[in-house]
């Protein structure tokens, strides 16, 4: 079946350091993919998104980009700030509208 | 306010109880779904409407969940007699039909099994 894995947290950074947070992904089609952020005591958000092959999302300084070679949709950031603390999930779901299926989510963490 | 709303903020019952959920979503979505996330297992599907086609209700992990979407509106999750396993933070979204739109997610529902 279609499954998303993440890179597993805690992830620390001191502030301005570059961030990757792997994401891969199992799929039987050809999905749509996203990254969502939750910042402490809000609600789940989408951040990027990218719909096929070679596309790239980006946002807020985030991107990532869509690699159906290797399965992947890594997210980075050039330069964190403490505001980016926050759990980051990597998810899928098919063009047609459906279920999204997500990642078991990765916690950042970015000190002053 | 032009988000999805969910109601309660938080619910805390004793094991064996019913509950009811419930979710607004945002006006001209036609599509809702509901989602639980609890700590063992991270963000799982449970069930999603699309306009007045059959729910998908593939995630419902018991005959114990159910959830029903009067009017293309909202929506309401209930759990029958409750267990401690149901503890968790239960989200809704909504989205337009089109292919490729967001889901956009409410703050949830807390929901604790005492």
């Amino acid at each position: 079946g279609d499954s998303v894995t993440q890179m597993e947290g805690p992830v620390t950074l001191s502030e301005e350091a570059f961030l990757t947070i792997n994401c891969t992904y199992t799929a039987t089609g050809y999905p749509s993919l996203f990254w969502y952020v939750q910042y402490p005591g809000e609600g789940l958000q989408l951040l990027l998104k990218a719909t096929k092959a070679d596309d790239k999302g980006s946002n807020k300084g985030f991107e990532a980009t869509y690699r159906k070679e290797t399965t992947s949709f890594h997210l980075e950031k050039g330069s964190v700030q403490v505001s980016d603390s926050a759990v980051y999930f990597c998810a899928l779901t098919y063009n047609q509208g459906g279920k999204l299926i997500f990642g078991q989510g990765t916690e950042l963490s970015v000190k002053p | 306010g032009a988000g999805v709303s969910q109601s309660p903020s938080n619910k805390v019952t004793e094991k064996g109880k019913d509950v009811e959920l419930r979710c607004d979503p945002i006006s001209g979505h036609t599509a809702l779904y509901w989602y639980r996330q609890s700590l063992g297992q991270g963000l799982e599907f449970l069930i999603y409407f699309q306009g007045n086609s059959a729910p998908d209700k593939s995630g419902l992990p018991s005959d114990r969940f159910s959830a029903e979407r009067t009017g293309g509106s909202v929506s309401t999750l209930t759990i029958q007699r409750t267990q401690q396993e149901d503890s968790a933070v239960y989200l809704c979204a909504s989205s337009l039909a089109e292919a490729n739109q967001p889901q956009h997610f409410g703050d949830g529902t807390r929901l604790s099994i005492l």
